[in-house]
């Protein structure tokens, strides 16, 4: 069915540790993965994506990695800091009944502690 | 800087009123979304457009519609507000889509409205 999941709402990292979340999608004809960041009171704002075509893509202290094999994409943030506390959405692109669409996952809340 | 502009950060509205929620783009794009966020559900699609004068339903289109007349404004209303529609309102824009793709590219949201109805 249709599904963005996440394997942990809510991850706790000490400051300078490097991050990773998790999530995971069930429609294996999807082909476009998204991250979003939200912080508190803002809208949520893209951080990066990858194509089915592609298994790992770095960003600025953050690289995507994706496991078509069991459908699983992951974020890893490197030395994470305060300002990357935050909700973090996965989403997926793809082909379901109703034809193209996108779908996001319910959000990982990421706390850093100082 | 681009920027989507959502009219309103706070509402408040009783049950039966009409809700006018406006959302501007200033980045001359073809897209633009309107989402609903509610904690444990995500963002769940309200409506799009692709284009001035064209809409489509998204997953969740009941007791809402939609306006865009010009290029950059797109409008969510609410005819007659119910105490379930009170939600986050996030309004979205994105540029030409990836090729096959529609609502597949980087979308750039605006600070969200909350809304309220008694």
């Amino acid at each position: 069915g249709e599904s963005v999941g996440l394997h942990l709402p809510t991850l706790s990292v000490q400051e300078g540790d490097n991050s990773i979340i998790n999530c995971a999608y069930s429609n294996s004809a999807s082909d476009y993965f998204i991250w979003y960041k939200q912080e508190s009171g803002k809208g949520p704002q893209f951080i990066i994506d990858i194509r089915s075509n592609m298994d790992k893509r770095q960003g600025q202290r953050v690289t995507v990695l994706l496991n078509k094999t069991v459908k699983h994409l992951s974020l890893q943030i490197a030395a994470t800091q305060p300002g990357d506390s935050a909700v973090y959405f996965c989403a997926e692109w793809g082909l379901y009944n109703q034809g193209g669409k996108l779908i996001f996952g319910q959000g990982t809340e990421l706390s850093v502690k100082p | 800087d681009v920027k989507v502009t959502q009219s309103s950060r706070y509402l408040v509205k009783r049950t039966g009123e009409k809700v006018f929620l406006e959302c501007v783009q200033d980045m001359d794009h073809e897209n633009m979304f309107w989402y609903r966020q509610d904690p444990g559900l995500g963002l769940r699609l309200i409506y799009f457009s692709y284009d001035v004068k064209m809409k489509e339903k998204g997953d969740i289109p009941e007791g809402y519609s939609v306006s865009r007349e010009k290029k950059e404004r797109f409008s969510l209303i609410l005819e007659s507000a119910s105490t379930n529609q009170t939600s986050m309102y996030l309004c979205a824009s994105s540029r030409q889509d990836i090729p096959g793709r529609f609502g597949a590219g980087e979308l750039f949201f605006g600070e969200g409205s909350r809304l309220t109805v008694l």
